[in-house]
């Protein structure tokens, strides 16, 4: 069976904390994973990865893909409150079907 | 571009009634799905659609029909509501094959009592 794991679950940080939000995967047929950021909305996409040891980096945020471990990390560098959410990450297999992970609670307080 | 557009935002049902969640996409993209979303839980698949006339069964579609007459429409029905499928539903559509990029809806939270 397909399964997404994301851990830690929840994560409280004061700001200017990095953080490592981590993500690993069984999916039979992988074809990419993508990370996604849920304030009390809909997710939001932030990143999308491929291929191994290649890293995607927005701002403070930079994610990173292991196809051999099969895990993928996201990390927040100096953290703000506004980063407080919910970060998801998601596999898609080559039928095009996403499984998600539980996504891991980040609260950041000043 | 309106996006991804869903009804209504919120409804209460009582257990056995029927309804359904629309969901519609201006942007063209063939690849359309339905998730709920429970705490603890994350995102789960319950149908999805690559492109009009063509639908399958996700993750949990014990409960649910969809249909897709056309490319931008994807409602979701439930035939005789549950208090398990108290959720919030989310719609997403993505171009199929060439995009990554699933462009979600703002959701549906639905009551059931």
């Amino acid at each position: 069976e397909d399964k997404v794991v994301q851990s830690p679950l929840s994560l409280v940080v004061h700001e200017g904390d990095t953080v490592t939000l981590n993500c690993s995967y069984e999916v039979t047929n992988f074809r990419s994973l993508l990370w996604y950021k849920q304030e009390k909305k809909a997710p939001t996409f932030l990143f999308m990865l491929t291929s191994s040891g290649i890293e995607k980096k927005s701002g403070r945020l930079s994610s990173i893909l292991d196809k051999k471990e099969l895990f993928s990390i996201l990390n927040i560098t100096a953290t703000q409150t506004g980063d407080s959410a919910v970060y998801l990450c998601a596999v898609r297999n080559n039928t095009d079907k996403l499984i998600f992970g539980t996504g891991t609670r980040l609260q950041v307080f000043p | 571009n309106a996006g991804v557009t869903q009804t209504p935002k919120f409804q209460v049902l009582k257990t056995g009634q029927s309804m359904t969640l629309q969901c519609a996409q201006d942007m063209n993209h063939e690849y359309m799905s339905w998730y709920r979303q429970d705490p603890g839980m994350g995102l789960r698949l319950i149908h999805y659609s690559v492109g009009a006339g063509i639908t399958d069964q996700g993750e949990v579609p014990n409960g649910y029909n969809v249909s897709r007459s056309t490319t931008e429409d994807f409602p979701l029905r439930l035939l005789s509501a549950a208090p398990s499928q108290t959720s919030v539903y989310f719609c997403a559509s993505s171009q199929w094959g060439t995009s990554e990029t699933q462009y979600f809806g703002p959701g549906t939270r639905l009551l059931v009592l």
